[in-house]
């Protein structure tokens, strides 16, 4: 069966410093995992996907996730914070099957200071 | 093109009131979805659609029904409201196995 978890329920992080997000993974098949952001009263945006292509996948505004199989991991991370990354991120595994099944992670709030 | 739009954006019921909610996508996509977001858990599957006429339900159906007479537009019933049933909805929709693309949500109340 496929889940996913995200390790950290709250980030703060000062405006121009690192990002991490961290995301664990399982599934019994190589699967497709997305990272999606929600700002505050908002939809959910995609931000990045990987499809089994390349490792390391760049997504909008700068974040980027590496694919590590042997570590079942799928970190969102972003080189320089800004004030508007400020939002709900969820990782997502797609769980296959005949309707495109997606399961959420319970979401990281990153919270961006100046 | 306007992708996923939900109607309405907010509304409030009184106990055993019933309501639609409205999912509209321009993207001549199979697949249409219902979530329901509540705090700490995450978006959890009410219902799902993988093309016109065709329903089935999620890992939460219970307490809605739901239609999709038209590719374009799935219906989100709930036939006698319940406190329980204030949430955040969110409708999505998709081609067969890529990325779901979802609309700005509803805010449903029930007192």
């Amino acid at each position: 069966a496929q889940s996913v978890t995200q390790l950290d329920s709250h980030v703060s992080v000062s405006e121009g410093t690192p990002v991490l997000l961290r995301c664990n993974y399982s599934s019994s098949y190589s699967p497709s995992l997305f990272w999606y952001v929600q700002h505050p009263n908002k939809g959910l945006q995609l931000l990045l996907k990987y499809t089994s292509a390349a490792t390391l996948v760049k997504g909008i505004n700068g974040f980027e996730a590496e694919f590590k199989k042997s570590e079942t991991s799928f970190h969102l991370t972003k080189p320089s914070a800004h004030m508007s990354d400020a939002a709900e991120y969820f990782c997502v595994v797609s769980a296959g099957g005949g309707y495109n099944k997606l399961i959420f992670g319970a979401g990281t709030r990153l919270a961006v200071h100046p | 093109n306007a992708g996923v739009t939900q109607t309405p954006k907010f509304r409030v019921l009184k106990t055993g009131q019933s309501m639609t909610l409205l999912c509209a996508q321009d993207m001549n996509h199979e697949y249409m979805y219902w979530y329901r977001q509540d705090p700490g858990m995450g978006l959890r599957l009410i219902h799902y659609s993988v093309g016109e006429g065709t329903t089935a339900k999620g890992e939460v159906p219970d307490g809605y029904n739901v239609s999709r007479l038209k590719k374009q537009n799935f219906l989100l019933g709930l036939e006698s409201a319940a406190p329980s049933q204030t949430s955040v909805y969110f409708c999505a929709s998709s081609l067969s196995r890529y990325e779901q693309y979802f609309g700005p949500g509803t805010r449903l109340t029930v007192t």
